[in-house]
């Protein structure tokens, strides 16, 4: 079964802060994702990723810089946090098949 | 676009009372999106419950059950007796194979059991 691992699994930074979110996944996917997760809203995709080097636009993108630097590792990027990027973030990877995605434990970022 | 509509929760059910959180979809640019149930129990990632990917079918899991519908587009999840260890949050979501093995995903449905 896939391993996708995030760090840190919590974070508070301030606003105008940098923050970066890690994932690593262990199964030799081509997929990943980051997801943001808030109350009212579900899951709402904001980068994803073919494989290293490769990178794709979400539906919601704005604020967030992300890089993909091997297979096994994805990257998001806050330059200049701001409170509404205050949430719950999810990391996921797939390896193209049916898009079945195993997600990772998740990230909750506060920004003050 | 596509969209996921599912149960507004929190869903509240005694244990041993049967479930049945609704789940419909619309799919403009997908001919036939795989569906999917999650489900993310206090503080964990989402984990898979079930998939279909074919219209017609009945997936199963741990209990929990789906039929996709082509017909009503719906993938409604349904349970004939809850346990305790069912709290958790319920997601639906549409996959798109035909491009970047896209998931759109429904707002959830929290699920209470009372004892």
């Amino acid at each position: 079964e896939a391993a996708v691992t995030q760090s840190p699994r919590n974070k508070v930074t301030v606003t105008g802060g940098n923050v970066t979110l890690s994932c690593r996944q262990t199964n030799s996917h081509n997929y990943m994702y980051w997801y943001r997760q808030d109350t009212g809203h579900g899951l709402r995709l904001i980068h994803y990723s073919y494989g290293a080097g490769n990178l794709q636009i979400g539906d919601v993108p704005d604020g967030y810089k992300a890089t993909r630097t091997t297979q096994e590792d994805f990257f998001l990027l806050l330059e200049l946090a701001s409170p509404s990027q205050t949430s719950l973030y999810f990391c996921a990877s797939s390896g193209g098949f049916y898009a079945e995605q195993f997600f990772g434990p998740g990230t909750r970022l506060t920004v003050l | 676009g596509d969209s996921v509509t599912q149960t507004e929760g929190p869903v509240t059910v005694s244990e041993s009372e049967s479930l049945i959180i609704n789940c419909t979809y619309s799919a403009t640019s997908i001919a036939y999106p795989n569906l999917f149930w999650y489900v993310r129990y206090p503080g964990e990632g989402l984990q898979l419950l079930l998939k279909v990917i074919t219209a017609g079918q009945k997936g199963s899991s741990r209990g929990f059950e789906a039929t996709y519908n082509k017909e009503t587009t719906s993938f409604h999840l349904q349970k004939a007796s809850v346990q305790e260890s069912d709290s958790a949050v319920y997601y639906c979501a549409l996959g798109d194979t035909e491009g970047a093995d896209r998931l759109t995903f429904g707002k959830g449905t929290q699920l209470i059991i009372q004892p």
